[in-house]
């Protein structure tokens, strides 16, 4: 099993939809969660991190389930600015290396 | 405003050329990281280093090593480079968490290296 994993899509979805990734990790021990944007022939950016209580930014909400060992990401009102590849990433601590999803491509459509 | 530099965007070399890709970040980070992406393989990590003179293994290291004679910067090697090695790679640099719990990765802009 692969220490992270996301579907990789690609999601077509239309302009003002809501949707939702999943991203599901296989160390248990894991402690910190990140969600990194990277657009077509660019460098990854931190979109946001993933805190216990779960966390908003705008339109984008990030959430840990613990007991399932999952994050997920939501993207409400979503804008044909947000077509991207959207990474998961975990650590098992805060100084530890980051383990990267392979990405789930997503398409916003007009 | 934090930026991690990488010395090209575009690389083309021939197999068994000894090939140098240096890493610059201006931040004063203490960690430093080279990944390559490829298709279908996501982000995969090749070496880090938490400090000058360190440096560990990553998830594919073979065919590759690593300097940090310089806090700022971050070299990858590739010693005799072949077909495979052909990718794009990545550079990061990193706050190690703060008190806060803040903890980000910055990325350069990528090397995207072609081996002939």
């Amino acid at each position: 099993r692969k220490e992270v994993e996301q579907d990789p899509g690609p999601f077509n979805v239309p302009e003002g939809a809501t949707v939702a990734f999943n991203c599901t990790y296989s160390n248990s021990a894991s402690q910190s969660f990140f969600w990194y944007r990277q657009d077509c022939r660019k460098e990854p950016k931190l979109l946001m991190s993933v805190y216990s209580s779960g966390n908003e930014d705008g339109r984008f909400t990030a959430q840990l389930n613990r007991a399932s060992q999952y994050i997920s990401l939501l993207i409400r009102d979503s804008k044909l600015s947000d077509s991207a590849t959207y990474l998961c990433a975990v650590s098992l601590f805060g100084n530890e290396k980051l383990t990267f999803g392979t990405g789930t491509r997503l398409t916003i459509i007009p | 405003d934090v930026k991690v530099t990488q010395s090209s965007r575009y690389l083309v070399k021939r197999t068994g050329e000894k090939v140098f890709l240096e890493c610059v970040q201006d931040m004063d980070h203490e960690n430093m990281f080279w990944y390559r992406q490829d298709p279908g393989l996501g982000l995969r990590l090749i070496y880090f280093s938490y400090d000058v003179k360190m440096k560990e293994k990553g998830d594919i290291p073979e065919g590759y090593s690593v300097s940090r004679e310089k806090k700022e910067r971050f070299s990858l090697i590739l010693e005799s480079a072949s077909t495979n090695q052909t990718s794009m790679y990545l550079c990061a640099s990193r706050i190690p968490q703060g008190v806060d719990g803040t903890d980000t990765q910055y990325f350069g802009p990528g090397t995207r290296l072609t081996v002939l």
